[in-house]
């Protein structure tokens, strides 16, 4: 069956370094791949998109590489801030158009 | 609105009562999409559609809930003869409808059973 996994423990840095988060999936080909910030009590919030023929996707100071082969993503945020810290999602979108979210990671940056 | 209204925010029912969840989505959104998520979990999709076309209905759990969006614009989720293990956020989600397309989510409605 299709699995995405995203490390359910908290990635805990401190204030200026780069945090990387990663997302792996199996039994899957998505067309492309989104990311999302949650906060708590809120919704999830778009920040990027990759598409699979696309190596790497850069905002700001954010960075998302995507690997078709080792079906894997990882999401990079340089000089992380305290701000940064929430639950980042990421989802997979095949040919049907329907993001599959896997569970979540959430980055603590302390200052 | 400016963006994806939910409501109620909170709703508290009792076991076997029927609710109606509301969604109002971005205006102009094409596409709208109603998922589940239980504390510490990614959202789980429930159901989907374009226009007011269901499109996908695959995630529902059980013939108890539906969903409707009969003029192609707000939503509703509907759970009949609700259960314990119902309870938990309800999202909801639009978007333009095209492929690529990011998804903008509302609030959610916490549901919860007793």
């Amino acid at each position: 069956s299709q699995k995405i996994e995203q490390n359910s423990e908290a990635l805990n840095i401190q204030e200026g370094k780069t945090a990387t988060l990663t997302c792996n999936y199996t039994n899957y080909s998505p067309a492309y791949l989104q990311w999302y910030r949650q906060d708590p009590g809120r919704g999830p919030v778009f920040l990027l998109l990759i598409r699979e023929n696309e190596k790497e996707k850069r905002k700001e100071r954010l960075k998302v590489t995507f690997d078709t082969t080792l079906k894997q993503s990882l999401f990079h945020i340089t000089a992380s801030q305290p701000a940064d810290s929430a639950t980042y999602l990421c989802a997979l979108v095949g040919g049907s158009y329907i993001p599959t979210f896997g569970r979540g990671t959430s980055l603590i940056v302390h200052p | 609105g400016a963006g994806v209204s939910q409501s109620p925010r909170y709703k508290v029912t009792k076991r076997g009562q029927d609710v109606a969840l509301r969604c109002d989505p971005i205006s102009g959104h094409v596409s709208l999409y109603w998922y589940r998520q239980a504390l510490g979990q990614g959202p789980e999709f429930l159901t989907y559609f374009n226009y007011e076309a269901q499109q996908d209905k695959s995630g529902l759990p059980n013939d108890r809930f539906s969903a409707e969006r009969p003029e192609g614009s707000i939503s509703t989720l509907t759970i009949q003869r609700t259960e314990q293990r119902d309870s938990a956020m309800y999202r909801c989600a639009s978007s333009l409808g095209q492929p690529n397309e990011k998804l903008f989510f509302g609030s959610g409605t916490q549901l919860s059973v007793l």
